[in-house]
């Protein structure tokens, strides 16, 4: 088993609606939990972080965390084509990220 | 701020061929992380440095790479001798405390 695990995609949606990006981990000692955006070619880019159980809101971003689950998830308002990049969930385990593979998503007008 | 900059952007190599790499992080972070994504696989964690000292290296592939930090500012990052294997994007990111990783833009290892 994967110790992050994400559906690679691609992922479609129309621009305006919701995109739900999801993501599961096994280690249940994980207490920090990051989602990057990466445009093909560039850098990770930080979205978002969560430590708490429940809902973080940033803008047209919420991510969402429940431990007992081990599940982490990315949710997107109004998507734009310019949020179709690859995100990658990344959880921080003793002192270093584990990332997954990654979700491709993809806002067509 | 200048951001995390690493070079070379690319490096096309031969089987054999040493390479080494070069990440400058944000001034002033103390943290400084190496990572590599090999096509089609997640990002890898490579080592963590705190300052001039490697605090995880438990990612290293073997004994072909080598990284150093001398001072505590810029890092090295040395494949030798590399192989086909050891293509991908290695990225460096950098920290304050350790929370939040900034990343470079990577630099793009072709071993032919």
């Amino acid at each position: 088993q994967k110790e992050v695990e994400q559906n690679s995609g691609p992922l479609s949606v129309p621009e305006g609606a919701i995109a739900s990006l999801n993501c599961t981990y096994s280690d249940r000692g994980s207490q920090s939990f990051f989602w990057y955006r990466q445009y093909s070619g560039k850098s990770p880019e930080l979205i978002m972080f969560i430590y708490s159980n429940g809902d973080k809101e940033d803008g047209r971003f919420t991510a969402q965390l429940n431990k007992a689950s081990q599940y982490v998830s990315l949710l997107i308002r109004d998507s734009q084509p310019s949020d179709s990049a690859t995100y990658l969930c990344a959880v921080r385990g003793t002192d270093k990220l584990i990332f997954g593979t990654g979700t491709r998503l993809q806002v067509f007008p | 701020e200048a951001g995390v900059t690493q070079f070379p952007s690319h490096s096309v190599i031969e089987k054999g061929q040493t390479v080494t790499l070069r990440c400058d992080p944000i001034s002033g972070h103390d943290n400084l992380y190496w990572y590599r994504r090999v096509m089609g696989k997640e990002i890898k964690f490579l080592l963590h440095f705190v300052k001039e000292s490697k605090q995880d290296e438990s990612g290293m592939p073997n004994n072909r790479f080598l990284a150093e930090r001398t001072g505590g500012t810029y890092s090295t990052l040395k494949v030798q001798p590399a192989e086909l294997e050891d293509s991908g994007v290695y990225f460096c990111a950098s920290s304050l405390a350790g929370n939040v990783l900034f990343f470079g833009s990577g630099t793009q290892l072709s071993v032919l």
